[in-house]
């Protein structure tokens, strides 16, 4: 069936040091793809979003890189600070199954001063 | 600008009894979704409301049913709860576009636990 998932469930790095949070898809129908930070106690905040017909987005200090051959989105953050700590979800849309959001499981962002 | 608020924050109930949250979208949308997320996962769709209508349906049993309302707040109810039914509930809303691509944006949740 249709799922979303992450390939690490945890990742710690050093403040400053870049970070790469990753997530395969496994229905090529999926047009749009969001990443998604939740902090402890709060509801998801929305970081950056990405469409099918794009590989790349940047942000503030974020970038969202799409793979359509191999069904890969990853986040990448750049200079990473102690207030990046949080569990960070991918979502997907297919835009045929109307709004409805498919998260994967998270993984937990970890920055160790 | 308010975004999406959620109440209660917190709530405790026993098995068997019923609950109702409310949701209040960001000022400007017109759309609400609700998410489950049980711990350490991420949210599971449950429905959507769109024109005080539910558009869309994600697996969860007809006791979990809702309400939008002209202001376009709505309302999450579980009936008959049971202690899966324990977790964050999470409101988003959304602006319905041409193309249909909005992004939702998350309230903080109400946490319930049933006993």
């Amino acid at each position: 069936g249709e799922s979303v998932g992450l390939h690490l469930p945890t990742l710690s790095v050093q403040e400053g040091d870049n970070s790469i949070i990753n997530c395969a898809y496994s229905n090529s129908a999926s047009d749009y793809f969001i990443w998604y930070k939740q902090e402890s106690g709060k509801g998801p905040q929305f970081i950056i979003d990405i469409r099918s017909n794009m590989d790349k987005r940047q942000g503030q200090r974020v970038t969202v890189l799409l793979n359509k051959t191999v069904k890969h989105l990853s986040l990448q953050i750049a200079a990473t600070q102690p207030g990046d700590s949080a569990v960070y979800f991918c979502a997907e849309k297919i835009e045929t199954s109307g709004s409805r959001l498919t998260f994967g499981e998270g993984t937990q962002l970890t920055v160790n001063p | 600008d308010a975004g999406v608020t959620q109440s209660p924050t917190h709530l405790i109930k026993t098995r068997g009894q019923q609950v109702t949250l409310r949701c209040s979208p960001k000022s400007g949308h017109d759309t609400v979704s609700w998410y489950q997320q049980a711990l350490g996962q991420g949210p599971q769709f449950i429905f959507q409301y769109y024109e005080e209508e539910e558009r869309q349906r994600g697996n969860f049993p007809d006791r979990f049913s809702g309400h939008q309302f002209p202001n376009y707040s709505s309302e999450l109810n579980v009936n008959a709860l049971l202690l899966g039914d324990s977790a964050l509930y999470l409101c988003a809303s959304s602006l319905e576009v041409a193309g249909g691509q909005e992004t939702q944006y998350f309230g903080p949740g109400t946490r319930l636990l049933v006993l």
